[in-house]
């Protein structure tokens, strides 16, 4: 059972335009989601995380919201460089387990 | 300051063999978690070890094992090897357990023949 779905697989975007990826959770436990990039052969990098108790972070040109009572997060990323092409995770975790859930990830193309 | 270090990138083995992965996380951190990155499941959570104990194991065969060591090194390994456990094997570290952001390596690539 898929507890965080990303379910578009892949994503293409115009250079300045702004990219929108989207996350859905199904455990009401989790507390605290993280979005994670991730390039070619290297290892995912934390982008910018939220907590339950907010509804939006903002970190640049990244920002994270998050709909609790749809138990559903967005990343926005405006405006989008070439550079953020790569696959970007949602992840969640909460009380009563401290581990990490990832969905499978959306392939964002950032086209020049 | 080091980054998390995994040994090694990649890795061939047979069916049937075993197979240990090492991860030294960043200094000072003691939480280590394992994942299996697939292109069908993305990543999966394996294991997590805090103070030499794991705390939380995924839903994966009692063929994966982990330990950590109390320099918080962790090792990770895999018995009687399966075409199927072919996968990017990722390891993070973070200061503690909890809701805190997790460090990743760059992962060792098992390619199981």
């Amino acid at each position: 059972d898929q507890q965080v779905k990303q379910n578009s697989p892949s994503l293409s975007v115009q250079e300045g335009r702004i990219s929108i990826l989207n996350c859905d959770y199904t455990n009401s436990m989790f507390d605290y989601f993280l979005w994670y990039k991730k390039y070619p052969a290297e290892g995912p990098t934390f982008l910018i995380s939220i907590s339950s108790i907010k509804d939006k972070n903002e970190d640049g040109r990244f920002t994270v919201f998050l709909n609790k009572s749809a138990k559903h997060l967005s990343l926005h990323i405006v405006p989008s460089q070439p550079g953020d092409s790569a696959v970007y995770f949602c992840a969640a975790s909460g009380r009563g387990s401290e581990k990490l859930v990832f969905g499978k990830g959306t392939k964002l193309t950032v086209n020049p | 300051k080091a980054g998390v270090t995994q040994t090694p990138r990649y890795l061939i083995k047979t069916r049937g063999q075993q197979v240990t992965l090492s991860c030294s996380p960043i200094s000072g951190h003691r939480s280590v978690s394992w994942y299996q990155q697939t292109p069908g499941q993305g990543l999966q959570f394996l294991f997590e070890y805090f103070s030499e104990t794991q705390r939380n194991k995924g839903n994966f065969p009692g063929r994966f094992s982990g330990r950590q060591f109390s320099n918080s090194r962790s090792e990770m390994n895999v018995s009687t090897l399966e075409l199927g456990d072919s996968a990017l094997y990722l390891c993070a570290s973070s200061l503690q357990p909890g809701n805190t952001e997790a460090f990743f390596g760059q992962g060792t690539r098992l390619t199981v023949v």
